[in-house]
């Protein structure tokens, strides 16, 4: 089937607008991860989805960023007031077991003028 | 808090020649490592993790709690592993993977 899809692939945006990340999962995973890929930096985690259990948050990098799942399906990163350092990949993963791998999907390249 | 090192941005090795791309890890339980690839226009994909104990693609790595490593060798580099080859760690109850920088593997035809 399908593996992890997200959109848009790419994104220019102006610094101080708001910006909407998408990411489907592969059906049937119950857990699904939001990472950011900085220039030069490796991935960082920033939020974390596991069924109908309350997001792990710890990764957001500011109060600008939050994120929602909804229907236990599709998940939407958002992103306020974009900064310039919020330039980057940002990459979703999904999983059906938080035990199992995580499956990747191709990014979103988010770069803020 | 849990930290993965990679020392080497880029590494350059000679077709035929082994391979070592290095990691280092930082966690005070038991960790579980991983070695992920993401070879030229493709997604990030999984290569190996240490608790299946499994050789993909010619590539092993053993897990040192002594060191602190997690390196990934193969004794015999092919032109088709030139990629990006990230190491990652979760840890016990920590369902999130704590990434290294990333090495660039570079195959000399």
């Amino acid at each position: 089937g399908a593996g992890v899809s997200q959109s848009p692939s790419n994104k220019v945006t102006e610094k101080g607008k708001d910006v909407e990340l998408r990411c489907d999962p592969i059906s049937g995973h119950t857990a699904l991860y939001w990472y950011r890929q900085s220039l030069g930096q490796g991935l960082e985690f920033l939020i974390y989805f596991q069924g109908n259990s309350a997001p792990d948050k710890s990764g957001l990098p500011s109060d600008r960023f939050s994120a929602e799942r909804t229907g236990g399906s599709v998940s939407t990163l958002t992103i306020q007031r974009t900064q310039q350092e919020d330039s980057a990949v940002y990459l979703c993963a999904s999983s059906p077991n938080p035990v199992y791998e995580q499956y990747f999907g191709p990014g979103t390249r988010l770069t803020v003028t | 808090a849990q930290r993965v090192t990679q020392p080497e941005k880029l590494l350059s090795v000679f077709k035929g020649a082994p391979v070592e791309l290095k990691c280092n890890y930082s966690y005070s339980g038991s960790p579980e490592l991983f070695w992920y690839v993401q070879y030229s226009r493709q997604r990030l994909q999984l290569l190996l993790r240490h608790i299946s104990r499994e050789s993909i693609k010619g590539f092993t790595a053993d897990l040192n709690k002594g060191e602190t490593s997690f390196h990934l060798k193969k004794p015999f580099a092919q032109e088709e592993d030139s990629a990006m080859y990230y190491c990652a760690l979760k840890g016990f109850g920590n369902e999130k993977l704590t990434f290294g920088t990333g090495t660039r593997l570079t195959i000399i035809p």
